[in-house]
C-alpha cells in the first residue's frame, strides 16, 4: 500500500460547483498534514494545512480524521483558477521528510 | 528574496553521461529537499539534508545517484552514468525547519535520450 493515496481524477466540474478531494495515508504516526497545489509545468505550492479540528480558509476548507487515516479538501464555489493538481501531502516521522501524493486534478469549466 | 533557485532549467543528454542538477535554497532555510516527479510515479522524495547533513537518502534510486551539500547556499544532484528512465522534472525545496511549509524551485526537466 503506497504511504499516501489519492483519487487521480480528473474531476471535471462546472463553475459554482462544490468539490472535494480525499487522501488516506498508511502511517497512523503522521502527524503533519497540508494540501500544495500544482498549476501546469509549475512548482507545488502550499495551499493549506490540514489541522486536527479542521480549518477554513475562504472556500477551501481541509479536514482530519485520524481513526479513518483520511485527510479531505472541500472547495466552494469552484472558479475557472482552481483548476490544478491537488497534492496531499504528509510528514513521515519527527525528521521531517515531506511525502506527497500523486495529486488529484481538477478541471473547471465554464 | 529570489527564492529556491535551480538550474539548468532544461537539460537534455546522452545515455550515459553524466549530469548535475543545481539547487539554492532560500538564504536562512536549514532543510533542503530533492524531489523527481514523473506521471507515473507522482513526486518522489530522493534526499534530504538538514542544517547540510543528509538526514534520510532512502528514496535515491540507485548508486548512479548521489547528493551533495557542501554549504548552505548551494546543493548538487549528479546522475552517473544518466539512463532514459532517468527522465523525469527534478525539483528541490528549502523550508526553514523540517516539518514547515516547503518552497519549490522551477525544477529541472532532464530529458536522457
Amino acid at each position: 500500500r503506497k504511504e499516501v493515496e489519492q483519487d487521480p481524477g480528473p474531476f471535471n466540474v462546472p463553475e459554482g460547483a462544490t468539490v472535494a478531494f480525499n487522501c488516506t495515508y498508511s502511517n497512523s504516526a503522521s502527524q503533519s498534514f497540508f494540501w500544495y497545489r500544482q498549476d501546469c509545468r509549475k512548482e507545488p505550492k502550499l495551499l493549506m494545512s490540514v489541522y486536527s479540528s479542521g480549518n477554513e480558509d475562504g472556500r477551501f476548507t481541509a479536514q482530519l480524521n485520524r481513526a479513518s487515516q483520511y485527510i479531505s479538501l472541500l472547495i466552494r464555489d469552484s472558479k475557472l483558477s482552481d483548476s490544478a493538481t491537488y497534492l496531499c501531502v504528509v510528514i513521515r516521522g519527527s525528521q521531517g521528510n515531506l511525502i506527497f501524493g500523486k495529486g488529484t486534478k481538477l478541471s473547471v469549466k465554464p | 528574496d529570489a527564492g529556491v533557485i535551480q538550474s539548468p532549467r532544461h537539460e537534455v543528454t546522452e545515455m550515459g553521461q553524466e549530469v548535475t542538477l543545481r539547487c539554492k535554497p532560500i538564504s536562512g532555510h536549514n532543510s533542503l529537499f530533492w524531489y523527481r516527479q514523473t506521471m507515473m510515479r507522482g513526486l518522489e522524495l530522493l534526499i534530504y539534508f538538514n542544517n547540510n547533513v543528509p538526514i534520510d537518502d532512502s528514496g535515491m534510486p540507485e548508486d548512479r545517484f548521489s547528493a551533495k551539500m557542501p554549504n548552505a547556499s548551494f546543493s548538487t544532484l549528479k546522475i552517473q552514468p544518466s539512463e532514459p528512465r532517468d527522465s523525469a522534472v527534478y525539483f528541490c525545496a528549502s523550508s526553514g525547519s523540517p516539518a514547515a511549509k516547503l518552497f519549490f524551485g522551477s525544477g529541472t526537466q532532464l530529458s536522457v535520450l
